[in-house]
């Protein structure tokens, strides 16, 4: 069975403060992994998708990188604004997703 | 872009009622289009998955006769939750791919509260 864990659950940061999300993965037969990011009581917003170990993206203060095992998502001196809930997917090889809980970010001024 | 909208945002119906929600792809074609629910602070659990054209595929314990999807169009999908109980108050999602296979883009959510 495919199994998304993330972590930490909720992550405090102050403003400027760069960190790391943890998305830890088993799958059968990767097909890609993806970040979203989901505000509260709206739909996930798409981030990033990474297919392969090794891959890495980025867009402004984030940066998504992929190994066999686990994801991880760097925020680079985080603004207010980045709060948010960050959700991590796997998508197998029937092409569906399967989600971890997200970690939600809380940056203060 | 890749933009997906809803309708409604937010609906209160009675219970025994049967409710109906729209997911459109504004922007592009959506061949397979999938419908999530989620419960507060947790993830979203799959529902269904439709292709443009053809029935929907149910994951397990899902009621298909409760949870009626029509995906008509490359364009649209509904959910129509029929004989609404309390315990179907959620929040239901909708997402829309070109492909199967390619990248999901979310609509912003449905919240249902059945009295």
């Amino acid at each position: 069975e495919d199994q998304v864990t993330q972590s930490p659950e909720a992550l405090r940061l102050q403003e400027g403060e760069s960190s790391s999300l943890n998305c830890s993965y088993t799958v059968s037969g990767l097909r890609g992994l993806f970040w979203y990011r989901q505000d509260p009581g709206k739909g996930p917003e798409f981030l990033f998708t990474l297919y392969s170990a090794g891959e890495e993206k980025e867009k402004e203060r984030l940066k998504a990188t992929l190994t066999k095992k686990e994801s991880f998502l760097h925020i680079t001196a985080p603004k207010p604004e980045d709060s948010a809930t960050y959700l991590c997917a796997v998508q197998a090889t029937n092409s569906k997703l399967t989600f971890g809980k997200g970690i939600t970010l809380s940056v203060r001024p | 872009g890749a933009v997906v909208s809803q309708h409604p945002s937010r609906v209160i119906c009675k219970s025994g009622t049967s409710v109906k929600i729209e997911c459109r792809s504004l922007d592009f074609q959506a061949t397979t289009m999938f419908w999530y629910r989620q419960f507060p602070k947790q993830s979203l659990m799959l529902m269904a998955t439709s292709n443009e054209g053809s029935k929907a595929t149910y994951e397990q314990g899902v009621e298909k006769d409760k949870f009626l999807i029509n995906h008509a169009s490359l364009t649209l999908s509904t959910l129509t939750v029929t004989s609404a109980h309390p315990e179907d108050s959620s929040f239901y999602i909708c997402s829309a791919s070109r492909a199967v296979q390619e990248t999901q883009y979310f609509g912003p959510g449905t919240r249902l509260l059945v009295l």
